[in-house]
């Protein structure tokens, strides 16, 4: 059984901070990671994806992934007040997706 | 390019009653995978179609259903509703030999 764990509670930040956030998987074969956003109300948006070890930048957003650890992150540099929304950490195999709960990140102006 | 569309966005339905909903992928991607979500939990994995043929399944009961069809648009069934059926359920497409999946708006059902 596939497992994607994302733990932290919602997630304050101020408007130009660092947001980070953290997600871990169970399945040591899974080879290809995601972050989608979702706005409330709304349907999952893919932002990021990774496929090997290390960092891969895209714009404000950087996506981390150690397999040796089972670890994917994602941080949002200068956070801005439309980076508010539930992000959610998937990882792909066997023709699916599986997500973790999300984390809801609040960027206060 | 356009995007997934779903039909309907909205749904009422009874208890007992059976529901048909549609997907039309990203033109080009032939595999549609549906799922469920719900504020307790969160995004769960339905069913992935590709070329027609359903590859994977999830963890529901046979009520859920669905299929493909050539021109790779795919259909959801749900028999028998319950008031647990009631989420946002939605398509995801992808390409072949990627794993990117790129979500539709969904469709929000309500059993009452």
């Amino acid at each position: 059984q596939k497992e994607v764990e994302q733990n932290s509670g919602p997630l304050s930040v101020p408007e130009g901070a660092i947001a980070s956030l953290n997600c871990t998987y169970s399945d040591r074969g899974s080879q290809s990671f995601f972050w989608y956003r979702q706005y409330s109300g709304k349907s999952p948006e893919l932002i990021m994806f990774i496929y090997s070890n290390g960092d891969k930048e895209d714009g404000r957003f950087t996506a981390q992934l150690n397999k040796a650890s089972q670890y994917v992150s994602l941080l949002i540099r200068d956070s801005q007040p439309s980076d508010s929304a539930t992000y959610l950490c998937a990882d792909y195999g066997n023709n699916r997706l599986a997500f973790g709960k999300g984390n809801q990140v609040v960027v206060i102006p | 390019k356009a995007g997934v569309t779903q039909t309907p966005r909205y749904l009422i339905k009874t208890r007992g009653q059976q529901v048909t909903l549609s997907c039309s992928p990203i033109s080009g991607h032939r595999s549609v995978s549906w799922y469920q979500q719900t504020p307790g939990q969160g995004l769960q994995f339905l069913f992935e179609y590709f070329s027609e043929t359903q590859r994977n399944k999830g963890n529901f009961p046979g009520r859920f259903s669905g299929r493909q069809f050539s021109n790779s648009r795919s259909e959801m069934n749900v028999s028998t509703l319950e008031l647990g059926d009631s989420a946002l359920y939605l398509c995801a497409s992808g390409a072949a030999g990627l794993h990117e999946q790129y979500f539709g708006p969904g469709t929000r059902l309500t059993v009452t």
